[in-house]
């Protein structure tokens, strides 16, 4: 089945500066990628999402880029800020409307 | 803006103990998701179901969970006997029909403990 790694399980940075999360699936089919916040004791929340016929989608601050030979997939946030700070996961959405989640990356922005 | 709803949001139960969350899905979303989330983890899909039909419950623990959504619209997940190991939050999660079905809305969760 389906299986998706997310790196790095933890990501500092300073407050301003770019951060990049990164996820590799293992499924060609897949054709879904969304990218979720979760903030302490919160529910996840949709923050991006790309299908696979877009190599790259922008929102803001927020960019999801998609590498279907590779079949990877990466969230980059520019100009980081406090409110920034959370767990970050991705997931690949299969044939039946699942997704496959990744372990999760938190996110810490330093003042 | 509409949102899914969960009760309770605490539970808090002894082991070998019956517990139960309720859902109420988005209006119109036709496919709901129960996931369990341990700390630290990413959510994990218990079992799926399409309008009152069970889509996909491979990975729910059926020597002791059970899942319904009789009319179609709200649903009850159950766990008897409670175990130690239970303890997470339990997430609910909606989203359309259609093309748009990938879209998962999550509710608040309920965080479960048991004793």
């Amino acid at each position: 089945g389906e299986n998706v790694e997310q790196h790095p399980s933890t990501l500092s940075v300073q407050e301003g500066d770019s951060a990049v999360i990164k996820c590799t699936y293992s499924d060609s089919a897949s054709n879904y990628f969304p990218w979720y916040k979760q903030e302490l004791g919160k529910r996840p929340q949709l923050i991006i999402d790309i299908r696979s016929n877009v190599g790259e989608k922008k929102d803001q601050r927020i960019a999801v880029t998609l590498n279907k030979t590779a079949k990877h997939f990466s969230l980059h946030i520019t100009e980081t800020q406090p409110e920034d700070s959370a767990v970050y996961f991705c997931a690949a959405g299969d044939s039946n409307y699942q997704l496959i989640w990744g372990a999760g990356t938190k996110l810490i922005i330093k003042p | 803006e509409a949102e899914v709803a969960q009760s309770p949001r605490y539970k808090i139960t002894e082991k070998s103990q019956a517990v139960a969350f309720w859902c109420d899905p988005i209006s119109g979303h036709a496919t709901l998701y129960w996931y369990r989330q341990i700390l630290g983890q990413g959510p994990e899909l218990l079992v799926q179901f399409q309008d009152e039909s069970v889509v996909d419950d491979s990975q729910l623990p059926k020597d002791r969970f059970s899942a319904e959504r009789l009319k179609g619209v709200d649903s009850t997940l159950k766990i008897q006997p409670a175990e130690l190991g239970d303890s997470a939050m339990y997430l609910c999660a909606s989203s359309l029909p259609g093309t748009s079905s990938y879209e998962q809305y999550f509710g608040p969760g309920t965080r479960l403990t048991v004793t």
